[in-house]
C-alpha cells in the first residue's frame, strides 16, 4: 500500500517564526503537489514539483522534492496569520490514483 | 477562466434520501476525480472517470455509491439512501489530459445527512 505520512499532524505558532513541514513516502513519485485548504473551502494547489532535488520559491515559502522523489518539504519563513490552514501533500507514481496525505494543520498566532 | 464548479456546496438529506452532487470540470480538462473527507481528515480518493468512462472506482464503496461522466454535462455522484455515515465534504477535482497531471480542486459539497 502506498503511502505518504505528512508531519507533523500539528503545529501552532507565533506570528514571525519560521516552520518546516515534511511529506514521506517508501514510493517513487513522479510528481508530487502541494496543497492548502482552508476551512470550508477545496484544497488550492500551491506547487508541482518533479525533478528530484528540485526547490521552487513561493514569496515565503520554499518547496523541496528529494533527490530520490520519495519525499518533499515545505519551509516557511516569517509565518503569517494568512499562513494558516491544511497544508496538503499528494503524489503520482505514473499510474491512476494520485494518493493524499493526512495533512499538516497549521496554526499562526497574532 | 473559471475553475472547478461544484453544486450545491451545501446539502442536507435525511437517512434513506438520495444525494445528488454535480461537478464540472476546469474548460478543457477531460479527467474527474471524486474525493471525499472527514472532518480534521485528509483525503479519501473515490473514483476516477473520464468522458463517458468510469477508468477507477477502487475507492468507491459497492453499495449506494455511484458516478458518471456523460459526454454532455457535469459529472454526478449519487449516493442513494444515505446513512449519517455519509456525511462528509465531498470533492471534485479535473485534469487536462491524464491522470500524471495535477489536478485542481472545486470548492466542495458538504453533505449532512440527518
Amino acid at each position: 500500500t502506498q503511502l505518504l505520512e505528512q508531519s507533523p499532524q500539528f503545529l501552532s505558532i507565533q506570528e514571525g517564526e519560521n516552520l518546516t513541514v515534511y511529506c514521506n513516502s517508501s514510493s517513487v513519485f513522479s510528481s508530487l503537489q502541494w496543497y492548502r485548504q482552508e476551512p470550508g473551502e477545496g484544497p488550492v494547489l500551491l506547487v508541482t514539483v518533479v525533478t528530484g532535488g528540485e526547490v521552487k520559491k513561493l514569496k515565503r515559502l520554499t518547496f523541496q522534492f528529494g533527490d530520490a522523489r520519495k519525499d518533499s518539504s515545505l519551509h516557511i519563513t516569517a509565518a503569517q496569520t494568512g499562513d494558516t490552514g491544511l497544508y496538503l501533500c499528494a503524489g503520482n507514481t505514473g499510474g491512476f490514483k494520485t494518493i493524499f496525505g493526512a495533512g499538516t494543520r497549521l496554526f499562526v498566532k497574532a | 477562466n473559471a475553475g472547478v464548479m461544484q453544486n450545491p456546496r451545501h446539502l442536507v438529506r435525511r437517512r434513506g434520501q438520495e444525494a445528488r452532487l454535480r461537478c464540472s470540470p476546469m474548460k478543457g480538462h477531460s479527467h474527474v476525480y471524486w474525493y471525499r473527507q472527514l472532518p480534521e481528515e485528509g483525503l479519501k480518493f473515490m473514483v476516477y472517470l473520464q468522458k463517458e468512462n468510469i477508468i477507477d472506482e477502487s475507492g468507491m464503496p459497492k453499495e449506494r455509491f455511484s458516478a458518471e461522466f456523460p459526454k454532455e454535462g457535469p459529472s454526478i455522484l449519487r449516493i442513494q439512501q444515505v446513512v449519517r455515515g455519509d456525511s462528509a465534504a465531498y470533492f471534485c477535482a479535473s485534469s487536462p489530459r491524464s491522470a500524471q497531471e495535477t489536478q485542481y480542486f472545486g470548492p466542495g459539497t458538504r453533505l449532512l445527512v440527518l
